[in-house]
């Protein structure tokens, strides 16, 4: 079992105001990072895939850093809306095959 | 990337009975996984299913509690078999397409009184 480790566990945060999380991962045997968005009742929502050392992906107010040599990645929503209320996953791959999931972040962005 | 569905939705069960999940895909795939996530725990793999091929399980799964079927390339059923309290968990389907994205289905939402 490779530990994943996602902070905080839980955010409340206004609407406008920007936020991150952090996901830790093993540093050794790395192959790639990825993050979900999942709301309740849906399926997740792939976010990034994330293979590079010093890697920055954005899409729309949402981007996301990879550093893997100390084994850690950072999400970053600019902005936040209520429609970003979600649980946010990180997983890492040693393979390309099995993701190992944090227990994720959930996130409550309030008018 | 790929549309996938999975029967059922949610289920409330007793304990002792046994629940099979369907999980369906819009395109043929070659690598379909399982996944359950227990309340307050992260997703755990449970098995890779691959067509023509007996499905791989994780450790602490075993092949007598979680039955799984890959007959073609779009559809897999897994099954929670004598189930107990502790099974209460989502089940989710996901799809591997090559390079490194896996996308997920909606999830069953299981409950075992």
């Amino acid at each position: 079992i490779l530990n994943v480790e996602q902070s905080p566990q839980s955010l409340h945060v206004q609407e406008g105001d920007s936020t991150n999380f952090t996901c830790s991962f093993p540093s050794s045997n790395f192959y790639a990072l990825h993050w979900y968005r999942w709301e309740t009742a849906k399926s997740p929502e792939a976010l990034f895939v994330m293979t590079l050392n010093g890697d920055e992906k954005k899409k729309g107010r949402i981007s996301a850093t990879l550093n893997t040599k100390e084994g850690y990645s950072y999400l970053y929503i600019k902005g936040s809306q209520p429609e970003d209320s979600a649980t946010y996953l990180c997983a890492f791959s040693d393979s390309g095959y099995a993701l190992n999931f944090g227990k994720g972040t959930s996130l409550l962005v309030t008018p | 990337s790929a549309v996938i569905s999975q029967k059922p939705s949610r289920d409330i069960c007793q304990r002792g009975t046994s629940l099979t999940i369907q999980c369906q895909v819009d395109s043929q795939v070659t690598m379909m996984f399982w996944y359950r996530q227990q309340p307050g725990q992260s997703l755990t793999l449970i098995a890779t299913a691959n067509q023509g091929s007996e499905a791989t399980y994780e450790s602490g799964f075993v092949i007598d509690k979680f039955p799984i079927s890959r007959p073609n390339l779009t559809f897999s059923t897994l099954t929670v078999s004598n189930m107990s309290p502790e099974d209460s968990s989502i089940y989710l389907c996901s799809v591997g397409q090559g390079g490194n994205e896996q996308f997920f289905g909606p999830g069953t939402r299981l409950t075992v009184l």
